[in-house]
């Protein structure tokens, strides 16, 4: 069964820091793996998606990696503002099911 | 705009009641699905949906029950049968599954036992 992996758990940072969050999954059979921010009390919304076949993706100051091999995939966050403040989640696609990490809870400090 | 709209945002459970949760999306998406998100956990499948008519079960179905009678809607039952329904829960959507398409959620529903 896929398991997907979250390291650190929380993370701090001064405002302006560039920072990356990590991934980790244990079955490289996947079709995708999605990047999402929860907000408390929120649901989820969608940052980047990479297909297999991709090695990375860019939206604004969010730069997203996936080495499909060794299983892991990174998000590069630049700059960051007080307002990226959140839980980030991965997500892979894999066989007919979605599998979630844990999230790393985000705080960026003014 | 479009979107997934999850009620109530708050629900209370007494002993031997089922309660259920309702999804409803206006993004004409084939799929759609319920999680479960409990603290320190990530979220967990318990039934999604690609057709009309037709559910699969998760890694968590049971105690659930689902129904898919409209594309737009596919409402979820926590049956006096789970017993511990406390959790936030999720409704999800997609164009069609394993189509590279991004999951759109709703804003969830969180249970609790009175």
């Amino acid at each position: 069964k896929q398991e997907v992996t979250q390291i650190p758990a929380a993370l701090s940072v001064p405002e302006g820091e560039n920072l990356v969050l990590n991934c980790s999954f244990t079955d490289s059979a996947i079709y995708n793996l999605q990047w999402f921010r929860q907000d408390p009390g929120k649901g989820l919304t969608s940052l980047l998606l990479i297909q297999s076949s991709q090695r990375e993706q860019t939206s604004g100051r969010l730069n997203a990696s996936l080495d499909k091999s060794s299983g892991r995939s990174t998000l590069y966050i630049a700059a960051s503002q007080p307002g990226d403040s959140a839980t980030y989640l991965c997500a892979v696609e894999t066989g007919n099911q979605f599998y979630f990490g844990t999230g790393t809870s985000l705080t960026v400090i003014p | 705009d479009g979107g997934i709209t999850q009620s109530p945002k708050y629900l209370f459970r007494k002993e031997g009641q089922n309660v259920t949760l309702s999804c409803e999306q206006n993004l004409n998406h084939d799929a759609m699905y319920w999680y479960r998100q409990d603290p320190g956990q990530g979220l967990r499948l318990i039934y999604y949906s690609q057709i009309v008519n037709d559910f699969q079960k998760g890694d968590i179905a049971e105690g659930y029950s689902v129904s898919r009678e409209k594309k737009e809607s596919f409402p979820l039952t926590v049956t006096s049968a789970q017993k511990n329904p406390t959790a936030f829960y999720l409704c999800a959507s997609s164009t069609y599954r394993g189509r590279n398409q991004p999951q759109h959620f709703g804003d969830g529903t969180r249970l609790s036992i009175l």
